[in-house]
């Protein structure tokens, strides 16, 4: 069974510049989470998708961040603009819905910005 | 407002020695309770979970981990250490919602 997919793994933007990261979860599983993961510190909810639906985003600062996933399954983090603190890791999880509370977790990108 | 704490920035321990991860919960109904393990450039990996039930949980490569309700702990155990155990721990909390706390992680270090 193929695991959560990411891309990019690494990128490095100037400030100011959009930027977008996709993610694939594990097939079937409707539930998707997007976490930003701060150097040295656990990760953190930003969004969590039930299919197509964002029904928890109230973590995704939404004034430069946005997040899509429009046939439920694969989805995209945009931030626009980025900015020096955006630098971090994103890590996108998916899970199923029989067994809602056991996350996978793709292998993160990872995001600096200049 | 819940929250995870692992009081441990780090542990060392010797290869073939016992190891513990602390982990310590704020209380909020019933916690279902969580430890991943995350490699240098990897995501995380899941390691265990206690929903309800037993209190010893045991999980994937020989760990296992005790719930402790009266001292709201969660503390992850190896009998014996190798030096590929050494790796940054998470523990996480969640709820109903499958939204997912976790603490600031504990880096293990296992020398030979």
């Amino acid at each position: 069974e193929a695991g959560v997919v990411q891309s990019p793994r690494y990128k490095i933007i100037e400030k100011k510049q959009p930027v977008a990261f996709w993610c694939n979860p594990i097939s079937g599983h409707n539930t998707l989470y997007w976490y930003l993961q701060n150097l040295g510190q656990g990760p953190e909810l930003l969004i969590r998708y039930e299919n197509e639906e964002a029904v928890d985003d109230s973590q995704l600062p939404k004034d430069r961040f946005s997040a899509e996933r429009l046939k439920g399954v694969d989805s995209t983090l945009k931030i626009q603009p980025a900015e020096l603190g955006d630098s971090a890791v994103y890590l996108c999880a998916s899970s199923s819905y029989q067994v809602p509370n056991e996350q996978f977790f793709g292998p993160g990108t990872r995001l600096t910005v200049l | 407002a819940q929250s995870v704490a692992q009081p441990e920035d780090q542990v060392n321990v010797a290869e073939g020695n016992p190891l513990t991860v602390k982990c310590t919960y704020s209380v909020s109904g019933n916690p279902y309770l969580f430890w991943y393990v995350q490699y240098p450039n990897r995501g995380l990996q899941f390691l265990l979970k206690y929903i309800t039930g037993d209190n010893l949980v045991k999980g994937s490569y020989g760990f296992e981990a005790e719930f402790n309700k009266s001292q709201t702990s969660f503390h992850l155990k190896k009998p014996s250490a190798l030096v590929s155990d050494s790796a940054l721990y998470f523990c996480a909390k969640g709820d109903s919602s499958y939204k997912l706390i976790f603490g600031s992680g504990t880096r293990l270090l296992v020398r030979p």
